[in-house]
């Protein structure tokens, strides 16, 4: 079964905390993405990653840096967080053989931040 | 640019009632079209998609949509909800499959018993 798990459901931090969040695939996918999801926005894509130590912006990265130093690991780093990043992530991955590039989602980290 | 619809963000169905959630799309070309499913407190995970073909696509759990080109809809029915169908359900469009996954925001379904 194709799995994609984020290494902590809930979280607390406080304002001006490192914060990182991780997320690992197990289906040998080319991609791996980071969304935040918030009520009434639906989910806004902040980084993706087409490769090993490659990354694109999404549409909200400010805030936030990732790092991808191996295939199968896509990693989220806050470096000050702030409260206005309190949110729900969702970490995702896809395979460039699939035709049709659906994604597949690990469960979420509920970040809340002080 | 692309852009998803889904008209109505709660919506609430009675035990045995057909569901109905819409979702429009904008797109420049012929697009690949998704339905997500979230249960309380999990990712989303893939109910059905459309790419080319048959344009009536059946799903996961009884789900079925419709791709409708004139009408730029993508609506996602069901002819008896379960109660077990609680959940929030998200549209997504993209141009190829390539491209990046562009979603709407979300309509949060309640069955009532």
């Amino acid at each position: 079964d194709v799995k994609v798990t984020q290494s902590s459901r809930y979280l607390v931090k406080r304002t001006g905390e490192k914060v990182f969040l991780e997320c690992v695939q197990d289906m040998d996918h080319e991609n791996m993405f980071w969304y935040r999801q918030d009520p009434g926005l639906g989910l806004r894509l902040i980084y993706f990653s087409y490769d090993v130590k490659m990354k694109e912006k999404g549409d909200i990265p400010e805030g936030y840096s990732v790092s991808r130093e191996k295939k199968e690991r896509f990693s989220l780093i806050l470096e000050s967080a702030s409260t206005n990043q309190t949110s729900m992530y969702l970490c995702a991955s896809s395979s460039n053989g699939r035709s049709t590039g659906e994604l597949f989602f690990g469960e979420g980290s509920r970040l809340t931040v002080l | 640019a692309q852009s998803v619809t889904q008209l109505g963000s709660h919506v609430s169905v009675s035990e045995g009632a057909l569901v109905l959630l819409r979702c429009n799309y904008s797109s420049s070309v012929p697009p690949y079209l998704f339905w997500y499913v979230q249960y309380p407190n999990q990712g989303l995970q893939l109910l059905l998609k459309y790419t080319t073909g048959a344009t009536l696509v059946k799903g996961i759990n009884g789900f079925e949509a419709e791709f409708k080109k004139s009408e730029t809809s993508f609506h996602l029915t069901k002819p008896s909800a379960h109660m077990s169908d609680a959940a929030e359900y998200f549209c997504a469009v993209k141009k190829s499959s390539g491209d990046k996954l562009t979603f709407g925001t979300g309509t949060r379904l309640a069955v009532r018993p």
